[in-house]
């Protein structure tokens, strides 16, 4: 049973388009993350979801958009892929309310040429 | 605004030893820490969690401490093995920002 599962695990496009990935928690977590991992491995926080409601929403350019349809899916959307954008996107859950312990997914490698 | 630091960046060990990683935030106000895994091209493995309320947790081999006075997390493995390769990374919990910060990590060989 896979906790933290996200698609696609590779991603390779050009410069320009518009791609999503998407995120699905099965722990019953009420909060989930983005997450960016550089080509330095990097590792910095997007965005956070609590219930739906975003909650953090760190620097990032407005062409990345998540959406939360249910507590249990997060989804990344990005508009306009620059080559800057080529990383590992990482989504991961924790229960608000403590101990917030985190859980990630296996990433989504985004390569833009 | 939260900086956290991981020392070494890279450390590499015969089998069997023993080792220390560290980990040093700048703001004590956390919640919790919290130690991963990353094996080469993987995700991130939860391994130990630290409530600030607490000192220390173990998980077999793994234990981990925190000292929010002085701004210090170590995570202490015993008896390494290849196994254990991998990047170990540090994320501190800020409760007024309800928002993790990470480390560089530490990458840790073991060989045989």
């Amino acid at each position: 049973d896979t906790a933290v599962s996200q698609t696609p695990k590779y991603l390779v496009t050009q410069m320009g388009n518009d791609k999503s990935i998407k995120c699905e928690q099965n722990l019953g977590h009420d909060t989930m993350y983005w997450y960016k991992q550089d080509s330095k491995k990097f590792l910095k926080i997007m965005f956070s979801y609590n219930n739906k409601e975003l909650i953090i929403n760190e620097t990032v350019p407005n062409r990345f958009s998540p959406k939360s349809p249910d507590k249990a899916h997060l989804n990344l959307h990005i508009n306009s892929l620059e080559l800057g954008d080529s990383a590992v996107y990482f989504c991961a859950s924790s229960q608000f309310g403590g101990p917030y312990e985190q859980y990630f997914g296996p990433g989504t490698r985004l390569t833009v040429t | 605004k939260q900086e956290v630091t991981q020392i070494p960046a890279a450390l590499s060990v015969p089998e069997g030893e023993n080792l220390v990683l560290n980990c040093s935030f700048t703001d004590s106000a956390i919640y919790n820490l919290q130690w991963f895994r990353q094996d080469p091209g993987k995700g991130l493995t939860s391994l130990l969690l630290i409530q600030s309320s607490q000192r220390e947790q173990t998980s077999g081999r793994l234990n981990a401490s925190l000292d929010k006075s002085s701004g210090r997390s170590t995570l202490y493995i015993a008896a390494s093995q290849p196994g254990d390769s991998a990047t170990y990374l540090c994320a501190a919990l800020n409760t007024n920002a309800g928002k993790s910060t990470f480390g560089d990590g530490t990458t840790l060989t073991v060989k045989p």
